[in-house]
């Protein structure tokens, strides 16, 4: 039973570089998120899915984009990186929000 | 709008000791779901425990007890004869109903036991 697994698990890029970071579940989720988590800021959601084909935007969502074309997977973009992106990032999914969320185990990004 | 406020940022207790750790939200709507998670310096989240808000029993699970009061907004997590092992960042949470249930984090509150 992998739960939810994100890849790659750590990553560096360069300024203006382009990256997608890969999220998926194997729990038949309907829900699944992408926050990212910053010293002193907890985490803070950057978009979120209720099904496939359903996405919307949390609190932090400029820079990223996000699709979900199947319910077992749900890819964040990063269009540009910059260095305000570097961050943990982590991916979670419930088969319904109120149930809370299983978190994967995070990627740690570092934009140079 | 919704809020979860940890106004503990950093807590230090020496092994053995019970220590509490605030959570205040705020909220407009009659339903909604609490929770805390647990972020061990292996950087993994892991679910402790939710609550609904019609809810309002205390809950006990081992060493672990949750105080949920609705006429305060506060949903207190308390460690009793605490270990290393509970060393730990600690997050209060919030779902939002009327935006499909997202979830809202405080800014956590780190935990130190010390040996």
């Amino acid at each position: 039973n992998a739960g939810v697994t994100q890849t790659p698990k750590f990553q560096v890029l360069k300024t203006g570089q382009s990256m997608t970071l890969q999220c998926a579940q194997d729990m038949n989720h309907e829900y699944m998120s992408w926050y990212r988590q910053d010293p002193g800021m907890g985490l803070r959601l950057i978009h979120y899915s209720v099904g496939a084909g359903i996405t919307d935007q949390g609190e932090v969502p400029n820079g990223y984009n996000v699709s979900r074309s199947t319910t077992e997977d749900f890819p964040l973009r990063l269009l540009s990186a910059a260095p305000s992106q570097t961050s943990v990032y982590f991916c979670a999914s419930s088969y319904g929000g109120s149930a809370g969320y299983t978190f994967g185990s995070g990627t740690r990004l570092t934009v140079v | 709008a919704q809020k979860v406020t940890q106004a503990q940022t950093e807590i230090s207790v020496v092994e053995k000791e019970d220590v509490t750790l605030d959570c205040v939200y705020e909220t407009r709507d009659t339903t909604y779901y609490l929770f805390w998670y647990k972020q061990p310096p292996s950087g993994e989240l892991v679910f402790l425990i939710r609550r609904n808000s019609f809810d309002e029993q205390n809950e006990i699970s081992g060493r672990y007890s949750w105080n949920f009061q609705k006429s305060t907004s506060s949903f207190n997590f308390t460690i009793t004869a605490s270990q290393v092992v509970d060393s730990a960042v600690y997050f209060c949470a919030l779902s939002d109903p009327n935006r499909d249930d997202k979830i809202i984090f405080g800014k956590g509150t780190r935990l130190h036991i010390l040996p």
